[in-house]
């Protein structure tokens, strides 16, 4: 069945690193790719998504590239601040399925 | 304006008892979920709505009822709490494209449960 993995946290940077969350995935057709983030307290948001191939997601500073033939969507900021400091969420849905697989998440600090 | 909102936001209980969480979205969306998050902050999908129709139902408990008076409605009722229930328990919605969701989905705050 699909599903994704994304590497284990935390993550503990210094305020201006450069950040990257590992994401690979397995699923059969062409997936829709997406990373959430959940600050302390909160539901998770969407931070970005792409849809097919060699497409690029961004935001807040964010990027992620859906690469299929490594089956990756790596996430990366040049600069992380401290209110970068979540819980971020590798997910896909696939076409002709109802759910949205979820990554187990992984933690990020960033220290002033 | 709050897109998914979800009551309680906090509800401690004792073994044994019955309650219910209560899930509303105002974004117009046809397709509505529960996840249950552990304290590791695992996501586990529990149920999924299309149009008040069940479409997603993974192995949970059966003291676990979902409810779907209405399409930006949907509850979830617990019968005789265990300890083990205790975690945080997220509404989410999506629009579907045709008969399959597809998309974006948007979470509520969330429901922090804890059981005694």
């Amino acid at each position: 069945g699909d599903s994704v993995t994304q590497m284990e946290g935390p993550v503990t940077l210094s305020e201006e690193a450069f950040l990257t969350i590992n994401c690979t995935y397995t699923a059969t057709g062409y997936p829709s790719l997406f990373w959430y983030v959940q600050y302390p307290g909160e539901g998770l948001q969407l931070l970005l998504k792409a849809t097919k191939a060699d497409d690029k997601g961004s935001n807040k500073g964010f990027e992620a590239t859906y690469r299929k033939e490594t089956t990756s969507f790596h996430l990366e900021k040049g600069s992380v601040q401290v209110s970068d400091s979540a819980v971020y969420f590798c997910a896909l849905r696939n076409t002709g399925g109802f759910k949205t697989i979820f990554g187990a998440g992984t933690r990020l600090f960033v220290k002033a | 304006d709050t897109a998914v909102s979800q009551t309680p936001k906090y509800l401690v209980t004792q073994m044994g008892n019955d309650k219910s969480i209560k899930c509303e979205q105002n974004l117009g969306h046809d397709t509505m979920y529960w996840y249950k998050q552990d304290s590791k902050k695992f996501l586990k999908i529990m149920f999924s709505y299309n149009n008040k129709e069940l479409i997603i139902n993974e192995t949970v408990p059966n003291r676990f009822s979902p409810k779907s008076p209405d399409k930006a409605h949907l509850n979830l009722h617990i019968n005789s709490l265990e300890l083990g229930d205790s975690a945080v328990y997220f509404c989410a919605s999506s629009l579907s494209g045709g008969a399959i969701p597809t998309g974006t989905q948007y979470f509520g705050p969330g429901t922090r449960l804890l059981v005694l």
